[in-house]
């Protein structure tokens, strides 16, 4: 696609409910990151992707979180047993992954997920 | 420990006025340094890269200076508009090896006509 895609667009769960929030990165582009932005405060970064393999798993918040990535493509951040502080926006972005650093990371416009 | 700051208190200036956005950072030395976007309800959008050996860079109305003595990045909207009202971000690569962007909190620009 054009750009980075996330789904569900907003998604509304239960407490203690598994939730899968998808990200779709840009073609081509080997790195993957996931970010959680709560409300009224700043990206949290959560996961890294260089093709398929996450180096630093150290962001993640609790072993209630996992992520994987297949085919160097499409990402898949599960979240188990869901909290009410686990409500935020669950932000995708991919890179090209080239060396030298992150370079311009492009983002999808994010998840919003309500834990009631 | 590794920190970045952004003023978190908004930013109001007069459209046509240039706006001045600022950056620190703490106990690190990094290769490079981004600015973003970010409309409510958006994803950040980004604006600039700066590497430790350029001082300035500038891109249209934008100019971002990176001072590595200071530690600090300031970020300037020239002859500003309503439409640049928005929240900007700075991010560093926290251990340089281009896996760990991190954004500080960002600051809230409000350009009144």
């Amino acid at each position: 696609g054009a750009g980075v895609s996330q789904s569900p667009s907003n998604k509304v769960t239960e407490k203690g409910k598994d939730v899968e929030l998808r990200c779709d990165p840009i073609s081509g582009h080997t790195a993957l990151y996931w970010y959680r932005q709560s409300l009224g405060q700043g990206l949290e970064f959560l996961i890294y992707f260089q093709g398929n393999s996450a180096p630093d798993k150290s962001g993640l918040p609790s072993d209630r979180f996992s992520a994987e990535r297949t085919g160097g493509s499409v990402s898949t951040l599960t979240i188990q047993r869901t909290q009410q502080e686990d409500s935020a926006v669950y932000l995708c972005a991919s890179s090209l992954g080239l060396g030298g650093g992150a370079g311009e990371l492009f983002f999808g416009e994010g998840s919003r997920l309500t834990v009631l | 420990s590794q920190k970045i700051e952004q003023n978190s208190e908004a930013l109001n200036i007069q459209e046509g006025k240039t706006a001045t956005l600022t950056c620190n950072y703490t106990n690190y030395s990094p290769a490079y340094l981004q600015w973003y976007r970010q409309d409510p309800g958006r994803g950040p959008v980004f604006l600039l890269l700066i590497r430790e050996n350029e001082k300035e860079k500038r891109k249209e109305r934008l100019k971002v200076t990176f001072d590595t003595t200071l530690k600090q990045s300031l970020f300037h909207i020239t002859a500003s508009q309503p439409a640049d009202s928005a929240t900007y971000l700075c991010a560093l690569d926290m251990n340089n090896a281009g896996n760990m962007l991190t954004f500080g909190g960002g600051t809230r620009l409000m350009v009144k006509p």
